[in-house]
C-alpha cells in the first residue's frame, strides 16, 4: 500500500542554518506530494506541493522537488527563522481522484535564536 | 464560517463513558477526513467521507469508534467506552474532493482526555 516515511525529530537548528528533512514514500503509479506544516498552537495548513515527476513546490522560502527516480520529497529550506518553528509532515495522495490523502508521522523542528 | 470547525475544542470524560465529536466542514467540500493525533505523535489516519461512497473506514482502530456524515456536511465521530488511550487531538479536515491535487483544509482540532 502506500505510505510515507520522514526522518524523526526533533530537529533542532540555529537562526540562518540549512534545513533538510527527508521524505520518502511508495506508490503506485504517479502520486501527488504534499508538505503540510502545523506551527504551534495552530491547526495543519498545505505549506507546498508537486504533482509531478521534477515539479519543485514552493513556498515561505521552503522547497521541494519531487524526484521519482528516488521516489523523494525532500523539504530544505536555506536559511531558517525562529518563526519556522513548527511540525512538519510529508503527504501523498494517489491519482485516483477519490483515493485518500497519506501522512508521514511528522518531524518537529526548534530553531535556536 | 470560512474554515472548517470542529466542537468542542476540549472535552474531558471519565473512562467508560461516551464522546461524540463535531465536524463542520467548509461548504461545498465533498470529501471530508477524520485524524487522530497523539502527543508527540503524528497524523493517524481513521475515517475518509468522499460524496456518496461507501467510506473508507480502514484506520478506526476498533469497534468502539464509529463515524457518520450527513450528505456533504456536518460529520460526527463516536467514541464509545472511552478508555486513557483514546486521549489525543482528533482533527478534522475537508477538502473540495477527495484525492490527489486537492489540498486539504484542518479545523483545529478537539483535545479529548481520558481521566
Amino acid at each position: 500500500g502506500n505510505s510515507v516515511t520522514q526522518m524523526e525529530g526533533p530537529v533542532t537548528l540555529s537562526e540562518e542554518a540549512f534545513l533538510t528533512i527527508n521524505c520518502t514514500y511508495t506508490a503506485t503509479g504517479y502520486p501527488s506530494l504534499f508538505w503540510y506544516v502545523q506551527y504551534p498552537g495552530e491547526g495543519l495548513q498545505l505549506l507546498l506541493k508537486a504533482t509531478k515527476a521534477d515539479d519543485k513546490g514552493s513556498n515561505k522560502g521552503f522547497e521541494a522537488t519531487y524526484r521519482k527516480e528516488t521516489t523523494s520529497f525532500h523539504l530544505e529550506k536555506g536559511s531558517v527563522q525562529v518563526s519556522d518553528s513548527a511540525v512538519y509532515f510529508c503527504a501523498l495522495s494517489a491519482m485516483n481522484r477519490d483515493d485518500k490523502i497519506i501522512f508521514g508521522k511528522g518531524t518537529r523542528l526548534h530553531i535556536l535564536p | 464560517g470560512a474554515g472548517v470547525s470542529q466542537s468542542p475544542s476540549n472535552k474531558v470524560t471519565e473512562k467508560g463513558k461516551d464522546v461524540e465529536l463535531r465536524c463542520d466542514p467548509i461548504s461545498g467540500h465533498t470529501a471530508l477526513y477524520w485524524y487522530r493525533q497523539r502527543l508527540g505523535q503524528g497524523l493517524e489516519f481513521l475515517i475518509y467521507f468522499q460524496g456518496n461512497s461507501a467510506p473508507d473506514k480502514s484506520g478506526l482502530p476498533s469497534d468502539r469508534f464509529s463515524a457518520e456524515r450527513t450528505g456533504e456536511s456536518v460529520s460526527t465521530l463516536t467514541i464509545q467506552r472511552t478508555q486513557q488511550e483514546d486521549s489525543a487531538v482528533y482533527l478534522c479536515a475537508s477538502s473540495l474532493s477527495g484525492g490527489a491535487n486537492q489540498p486539504q483544509h484542518f479545523g483545529d482540532g478537539t483535545r479529548l482526555s481520558i481521566l
